[in-house]
């Protein structure tokens, strides 16, 4: 069965330093999200990318953070200057746009640590 | 903004019990809820998802119901294992088309033997 897939699994950073957070989506998809979990917490939106552009951010999704999708296959996430605060999981999730897109599947997520 | 209200924060069954888990819903437009399990260190999961022209959907051991003049639907688990210990989060789209999901607080179920 295609799954979303995500490296690295756990990156830790030191304050100030940038990451990139790499996902796979399933192939014939067309939508693109990124999701942030800090800790204990529920899955909170970030961005969500259609046809090379971004559809909708939230207000998380400040000028620290792009996305972009470089080949085919790939979808990245950077945070240009890591705060100790951007510590989470962040989800990648892909839909087929079918069924008014609803139907998100998740990676297995990267866990950041920023120290 | 859509947002969801989902209940009770954690909950703790025997074996075979059925654990319940509500969710409230504030836009009556949107016609599309999910829910998602998540194991400790994984992603979530799609685990069943209901459209509101029905009022209940099964699959497997996962029963959806949906009050849609309430605005609620909820998660029941049938024969409850101790495989099922998770935590369960419900969702709605944001807004119409394909869009983000907001998502409830969470449940964590701890099914004991």
């Amino acid at each position: 069965e295609p799954e979303v897939t995500q490296t690295p699994s756990h990156q830790v950073t030191q304050m100030g330093q940038e990451v990139i957070l790499r996902c796979v989506p399933i192939s014939n998809h067309l939508y693109f999200y990124w999701y942030r979990q800090i800790l204990g917490q529920k899955v909170e939106f970030l961005v969500s990318f259609y046809n090379n552009e971004i559809s909708e951010k939230s207000e998380i999704f400040d000028d620290q953070f792009s996305v972009e999708r470089p080949d085919g296959s790939n979808f990245t996430l950077k945070i240009r200057s890591t705060k100790l605060e951007d510590s989470a999981m962040y989800f990648c999730a892909s839909s087929d746009g079918l069924a008014g897109g609803y139907e998100q599947y998740f990676g297995p997520g990267t866990r950041l640590t920023v120290t | 903004q859509q947002q969801v209200k989902q209940s009770p924060q954690s909950l703790i069954v025997q074996k075979g019990g059925i654990p319940i888990i509500n969710c409230a819903y504030e836009n009556t437009a949107f016609d599309y809820f999910p829910w998602y399990q998540q194991f400790p260190g994984k992603g979530p999961a799609l685990l069943i998802a209901i459209r509101p022209d029905v009022s209940e959907k099964k699959e497997g051991r996962f029963t959806i119901s949906f009050n849609k003049s309430a605005k609620q639907f909820s998660l029941h688990i049938m024969d409850s294992q101790p495989g099922d210990s998770a935590t369960y989060f419900c969702a709605a789209p944001q807004n119409s088309g394909n869009t983000p999901l907001v998502f409830g607080k969470g449940t964590r179920l701890s099914v004991i033997a």
